[in-house]
């Protein structure tokens, strides 16, 4: 069935340092991948998507890279800041017509160490 | 601009009971999907709603049932109520199968 991988389960970095997340999506008909950023108590906020046609998209210090043929994308934090820290959720969607559930991964728990 | 919204907040519930969860969706968009979120877990697709009919729907029994209203509000209803429904709802909308913004969430309890 649809599955999403997600790893590490925790991350911890200093600030300024880098972050990386790493999802593997198990449906080849995916082609929307979606980040969400979760702090405690709070709704799911999308930081970032990207779609199947495209291989890298940047917004600030954020990142996502997409590899369709591995079918892994990854989230990249650069001079991450301890307001980064939060539970991190990659989702894929095999999105079509007017249709496209979410299948997300189990989380990354970020902590930035000031 | 009101984002998606939705109600109660919190709700405690006794086994075998029955439950209504609320959303509105951000203005503009038409489509309201709900998401079930275990503590420590990601969120988990229930169904999908869009012109007023349930267009997709994940892992979830009978007991799991919607609605689409025609101002594209969206009702969720949980009936005999389990232990292990205690979870947090979340309520997402998009246009079409666009990005999905998510509600606040309703924190359901069963006793």
């Amino acid at each position: 069935g649809e599955n999403v991988e997600q790893h590490p389960s925790t991350l911890s970095v200093q600030e300024g340092d880098s972050a990386v997340i790493k999802c593997t999506y198990s449906d080849s008909a995916s082609n929307y991948f979606p980040w969400y950023k979760q702090e405690l108590g709070k709704r799911p906020q999308l930081i970032i998507d990207i779609r199947s046609n495209v291989g890298e998209k940047k917004d600030q210090r954020i990142a996502v890279t997409l590899n369709k043929t591995a079918k892994h994308f990854s989230l990249h934090i650069t001079e991450t800041q301890p307001e980064d820290s939060a539970v991190y959720f990659c989702a894929a969607s095999a999105a079509s017509g007017n249709t496209g559930k979410l299948i997300f991964g189990q989380g990354t728990t970020l902590q930035v160490k000031p | 601009d009101a984002g998606v919204t939705q109600s109660p907040t919190h709700l405690i519930k006794t086994r075998g009971q029955q439950v209504t969860l609320r959303c509105s969706p951000k203005s503009g968009h038409d489509t309201v999907s709900w998401y079930q979120q275990a503590l420590g877990q990601g969120p988990q697709f229930i169904f999908q709603y869009y012109e007023e009919e349930e267009r997709q729907r994940g892992n979830f029994p009978d007991r799991f049932s919607g609605h689409q209203f025609p101002n594209y509000s969206s009702e969720l209803n949980v009936n005999a109520l389990l232990l292990g429904d205690s979870a947090l709802y979340l309520c997402a909308s998009s246009w079409g199968w666009e990005t999905q913004y998510f509600g606040p969430g309703t924190r359901l309890l069963v006793l």
